[in-house]
């Protein structure tokens, strides 16, 4: 079973709005991860939240951590064309011994932003 | 890119054959991992491998196998192809010292008809 769900399931939006996306997982983590993959492409990593972080910022992206709720989000503020793909979270479990760097990831948020 | 390279990028094959992926890295890194990712799944972890003839299971392994004989090259296996292992398979590889994050490949798309 997928231990991130991601919500909403698509996004549309205007250039220079905010674009919010949730992710919810199961178990424990020792951190929580963004990754972007423009269509056709590889993912590519954007941003790590360790487990005792509540917020962190890296230039326009904003990700918050609520572990108490098991939940992510991930803010893109003042949003351009070129934002425009699939964005995924993913975790790294710390339940049942060494996780060996294995990401459990979510489905996926695809963010399509109008120029 | 971290120095990864994946091959064949495209691959049409038939049921029952079987079909290896490979998984190159130009850097020595210890962890690499095959995942797949179809519409509606996300991705899946098949593999992983910790070092060099270290492997183990991941999510959905059944119908794979792979091997690590040297570093740098990470093979996946499809001993008979199935049309339900048609999908676009990624493989990675955490940079050694970092803080966790994955590198990706370009992916290889596996049509089995």
């Amino acid at each position: 079973s997928q231990q991130g769900e991601e919500d909403p399931q698509a996004l549309s939006i205007q250039e220079g709005e905010n674009a919010t996306m949730n992710c919810s997982y199961k178990t424990s983590i020792n951190n929580l991860q963004w990754y972007r993959q423009n269509s056709g492409r590889g993912l590519v990593h954007l941003i790590l939240i360790r487990s005792n972080e509540r917020e962190k910022h890296s230039g326009r992206l904003r990700v918050t951590l609520d572990t108490s709720k098991k939940s992510s989000s991930l803010l893109i503020t003042a949003s351009r064309a070129a934002d425009t793909a699939s964005y995924f979270c993913a975790t790294e479990s710390n339940a049942g011994g060494t996780s060996y760097g294995k990401l459990t990831f979510g489905q996926g948020t695809i963010l399509t932003v109008h120029p | 890119d971290a120095g990864i390279t994946q091959s064949p990028r495209h691959k049409v094959t038939e049921t029952g054959t079987p079909v290896t992926l490979r998984c190159h890295q130009t850097e020595n890194h210890r962890y690499m991992y095959w995942y797949r990712q179809d519409p509606g799944h996300g991705l899946r972890l098949i593999h992983y491998s910790y070092g060099v003839k270290d492997t183990d299971k991941g999510e959905v392994s059944d119908g794979y196998s792979v091997s690590r004989s040297k570093t740098e090259d990470f093979l996946l296996t499809l001993e008979s192809a199935t049309s339900s292992q048609t999908s676009v398979y990624f493989c990675a590889i955490r940079i050694t010292g970092a803080t966790g994050e994955l590198f990706f490949g370009e992916g290889s798309r596996l049509t089995v008809l």
